[in-house]
């Protein structure tokens, strides 16, 4: 089974409407985080969680909304969904023990998001 | 803000041959990390670099951290069919603290 699984795969929707993008981790991890990528642009980090009481914005945060459920849960939301929003979302996890801190991240499979 | 340039943008090789991308920075970072990301996947770590001028091998692949902390190699040798997809040089970003910036990625495709 993955270790971080994201739920929907791929996702159309509809400008103007409300999205809820799941991440769920068997990892055990503390730490964990939302990027989108679009072709040509890399990843940019849109929110990330040091753990339940603890969001923090990324670099491109306008738009979305974050919430931490438990330890093993994070969810990224589209309030109002706009065409722009188009791209590929990834979660990842990782964990402050062992010293290296957050710098080896585990990523989950994606979700395509398409809005019209 | 702080940039990571990668390069080249997309290499097109036959199978066999060795290849080489780079990331620089004009910014310092103490650490760098190579990922790859196969097509329809996520990115998966290779390689991670915590030591200015260290030298690391994983299989086919070896990465360098630049002595002056602002630059990154990756070279794969003998490259193979699965050896297609993204690789992304990435830092943890000091204004953040923790989480990581990106490169725009290399895109590596690889013909038999």
């Amino acid at each position: 089974d993955a270790d971080v699984t994201q739920t929907p795969r791929n996702r159309i929707t509809k400008t103007g409407k409300r999205i809820m993008l799941e991440c769920s981790q068997t990892k055990g991890h503390d730490r964990m985080y939302w990027y989108r990528q679009d072709p040509g642009l890399g990843l940019r980090l849109i929110y990330y969680s040091f753990d339940v009481k603890d969001i923090n914005k990324g670099e491109i945060s306008d738009g979305y909304s974050v919430s931490r459920q438990a330890q093993a849960k994070f969810s990224l939301s589209l309030e109002s969904a706009i065409p722009n929003q188009t791209a590929l979302y990834f979660c990842a996890t990782s964990d402050v023990r062992g010293g290296r801190g957050d710098n080896e991240q585990f990523f989950g499979p994606g979700t395509r998001l398409t809005v019209l | 803000g702080q940039q990571l340039n990668q390069s080249p943008q997309s290499m097109f090789i036959q199978e066999g041959e060795d290849v080489s991308m780079n990331c620089t920075s004009s910014s310092i970072f103490n650490t760098w990390l190579w990922y790859k990301q196969d097509p329809g996947e996520g990115p998966v770590l290779l390689i991670a670099l915590y030591k200015a001028g260290e030298l690391t091998s994983n299989g086919r692949l070896t990465a360098q951290f630049g002595i002056t902390r602002k630059d990154s190699f990756l070279n794969i040798s003998a490259s193979i069919p699965s050896d297609v997809g993204i690789y992304f040089c990435a830092c943890p970003t000091n204004q953040a603290g923790t989480a990581l910036i990106f490169g725009k990625g290399t895109t590596l495709s690889v013909s038999s």
